[in-house]
């Protein structure tokens, strides 16, 4: 969806780097969350924010970190990455007094390479 | 624990017919249950959505039933077409977060 947009689409990067992974929104929506996605394991919510002074950790937090500039950003971050952080990343977000209750607009992702 | 599970990895469909793709689930707590749909280089794509003191919603060419005495989920597409090959992934959702199913890829054979 072009009203949810994620930058870079793609990186490789090594061992130790601290990466950042943005994720900008036009629709206007109040909540935002970040999704990993492995092969054969479906999407994992990292975090989630349901307003700017509103974060929240996910199933799967341990060794990221969030940061919610504006209503429309919200960047992930990997402080010092390791191979198994190797994923798709995806960004999405969602209000529930719109349209379908449950419905949340993803992203085109990111697909990260740690090696 | 709780989780939301697919009940094949693979579907394969022919053109026309109708498809039927199966989730099984253990949170009975969960407040929804959605489908998304995937296709290959995108991100997920909402499909559908059922209360869970629902036992069927139809949308355009889907039906989703829930059966909560076995915890069971299912997805109808009438008619499958080209443009229906995907990843579908099953949701449930509870405190507005979701949580995912493995997914389950159909193919469309022509």
């Amino acid at each position: 969806d072009a009203d949810v947009t994620q930058t870079p689409r793609n990186r490789i990067t090594k061992t130790g780097k601290r990466i950042m992974l943005e994720c900008s929104q036009t629709k206007g929506h109040d909540r935002m969350y970040w999704y990993r996605q492995d092969p054969g394991l479906g999407l994992r919510l990292i975090y989630y924010s349901f307003d700017v002074k509103d974060i929240n950790k996910g199933e799967i937090s341990d060794g990221y970190s969030v940061s919610r500039q504006a209503q429309a950003k919200f960047s992930l971050s990997l402080e010092s990455a390791i191979p198994n952080q190797t994923a798709l990343y995806f960004c999405a977000t969602s209000d529930p007094g719109q349209g379908y209750y449950n419905e949340q607009f993803f992203g085109p992702g990111t697909r990260l390479t740690v090696l | 624990g709780e989780s939301v599970g697919l009940h094949l990895p693979t579907l394969s469909v022919q053109e026309g017919d109708n498809s039927i793709i199966n989730c099984a689930y253990s949170n009975s707590a969960s407040d929804y249950f959605i489908w998304y749909k995937q296709e290959s280089g995108k991100g997920p794509q909402f499909i559908i959505d059922i209360r869970s003191n629902m036992d069927k919603r139809q949308g355009q060419r889907v039906t989703v039933l829930l059966n909560k005495t076995v915890k069971h989920l299912s997805l109808q597409i009438a008619a499958t077409q080209p443009g229906d090959s995907a990843v579908y992934f099953c949701a449930e959702t509870s405190d507005y977060k979701l949580s995912f199913g493995a997914g389950t890829t159909v193919t469309v054979r022509a």
